[in-house]
């Protein structure tokens, strides 16, 4: 069964600070990892990350996906309060376009 | 804004109900995935449909099913509800594998908010 866990599960900055979110997983034949924003209901889609592409950026937020360690980072500098919301990653697998979610990361940037 | 448009937005059930949420997909996309968000946690995958049929699924119960129809679009049923199927639902459209496109991002509607009393 795949599997993705992400850390930390909250997480406090302010403002201008630069925070990385992680994620791991476990995934049979795996395809592709990708990151979403969540600020109220929808996921809003960040990146993609495949074997051909294991590096994206736009903008403060950039990832990086690491298949050794089986594992990506998600990085975003230069903090605002509008990028307060719950990061979710997940993977794709063997199961068609099934994905698999972490329990994502709950970021508050304070004033 | 990713034009996947569900309905409705909210709904209060009772225990041993049956609901039917709706979803529209991105228009151009021929795949629609179907996901359960409990409070404080990531989506779960329920199933997915493409072409009218089902094309895969999660480990949810027979009570939860779906359709598609030949515009895409697409319908979750929940049967017999239970006090633990509140949650998010959330619909995702992508194009299909089988369309030559691997690896295709999917796009989510804003949900729909159930809660069983």
């Amino acid at each position: 069964e795949d599997k993705v866990v992400q850390s930390p599960l909250s997480l406090v900055v302010h403002e201008g600070d630069t925070v990385t979110l992680n994620c791991s997983y476990e995934v049979t034949n795996f395809r592709s990892l990708l990151w979403y924003k969540q600020e109220k209901k929808a996921p809003t889609f960040l990146f993609m990350l495949t074997s051909s592409g294991i590096e994206k950026k736009s903008g403060r937020l950039s990832s990086i996906l690491d298949k050794k360690e089986l594992s990506s980072i998600l990085n975003i500098t230069a903090t605002q309060t509008g990028d307060s919301a719950i990061y979710l990653c997940a993977v794709r697998g063997n199961a068609g376009n099934m994905l698999t979610f972490g329990g994502g990361t709950r970021l508050m940037v304070k004033p | 804004e990713t034009g996947v448009t569900q309905s409705p937005t909210h709904l209060i059930k009772t225990r041993g109900q049956q609901v039917t949420l709706r979803c529209s997909s991105q228009s151009g996309h021929n795949t629609v995935s179907w996901y359960q968000q409990a409070l404080g946690q990531g989506p779960q995958f329920i199933f997915q449909y493409y072409r009218e049929e089902e094309n895969g699924r999660g480990n949810f119960p027979p009570r939860f099913s779906g359709l598609q129809f030949p515009n895409y679009s697409s319908e979750l049923n929940v049967n017999a509800l239970e006090l633990d199927d509140s949650a998010l639902y959330l619909c995702a459209s992508s194009f299909s594998l089988a369309s030559g496109r691997e690896n295709n991002e999917q796009f989510f509607g804003p949900g729909t908010r159930l809660t069983v009393l």
